[in-house]
């Protein structure tokens, strides 16, 4: 089973910050990469998939980079909206799996 | 407008089973990739399983794989979830969701139906 060690676990900044969060697949997950936005009491939003594919409605400061089994997710100019917990996950292979989640707080 | 609507969540006691059902409305169930997502209580996103858009494929996280069943009735338009032998640890918010139209990843998510594991 490929495993996803997502870093940091928790991260405090301001609004107008820059914050990068980091997946690592324990194997190569080709481009099935996702980044989910989780905040309390709300189901899961995707921002990201295929590494880097904005999905429509998520704004331009969410940025997803990376390849093969490091992947990061970037929030330029962090606004209030986006204090909330990021989740990536591979769906390269069964089973799938999340990363842990980061909790992005306020400073 | 895609919904989903999950139900059959409530309160079951260990090693009995349940059904948790989700109504899809706004697009046809057979043509995209369906799964179930769950969250126990102050825990990460875990996957837990995945019915492919032709029935082709099915994959179940190993922590249910043997006592839970992913189905579909197309008829109906709505996914299910068979779990049996529950345990304390399949307490959680179990959430429907959608496949994307580039990708399998979930892209459209219901609210989730809550299980609770308890004697």
């Amino acid at each position: 089973a490929i495993r996803m060690t997502q870093s940091p676990s928790s991260v405090s900044a301001s609004e107008g910050d820059s914050v990068t969060v980091t997946c690592r697949a324990s194997q190569g997950v080709s481009t099935n990469l996702a980044w989910y936005q989780e905040k309390p009491g709300r189901a899961p939003k995707v921002l990201i998939s295929g590494v880097s594919t904005l999905q429509s409605g998520a704004p331009s400061r969410f940025r997803g980079s990376g390849s093969g089994t490091d992947f990061a997710l970037t929030i330029t100019y962090l606004q209030s909206d986006d204090f909330a917990t990021y989740y990536c996950l591979q769906y390269d292979s069964y089973p799938w799996a999340f990363g842990q989640g980061t909790r992005v707080e306020v400073k | 407008e895609v919904q989903l609507v999950e139900s059959g969540g409530g309160l079951v006691q260990p090693g009995r089973s349940l059904r948790l059902s989700c109504a899809a409305s706004g697009f046809i169930l057979d043509d995209y990739a369906m799964h179930w997502v769950r969250q126990g209580p102050g825990k990460g996103l875990e996957w837990v399983s995945t019915l492919e858009w032709n029935s082709g494929s099915i994959g179940y996280a190993d922590s249910v794989k043997g006592r839970f069943t992913i189905s579909r009735d197309i008829a109906k338009n709505s996914l299910y979830l068979q779990m049996n032998s529950l345990g304390a640890e399949d307490t959680a918010l179990y959430y429907c969701t959608k496949g994307g139209s580039t990708g399998w990843y979930p892209e459209s998510w219901g609210q989730g139906t809550l299980v609770t594991v308890s004697s």
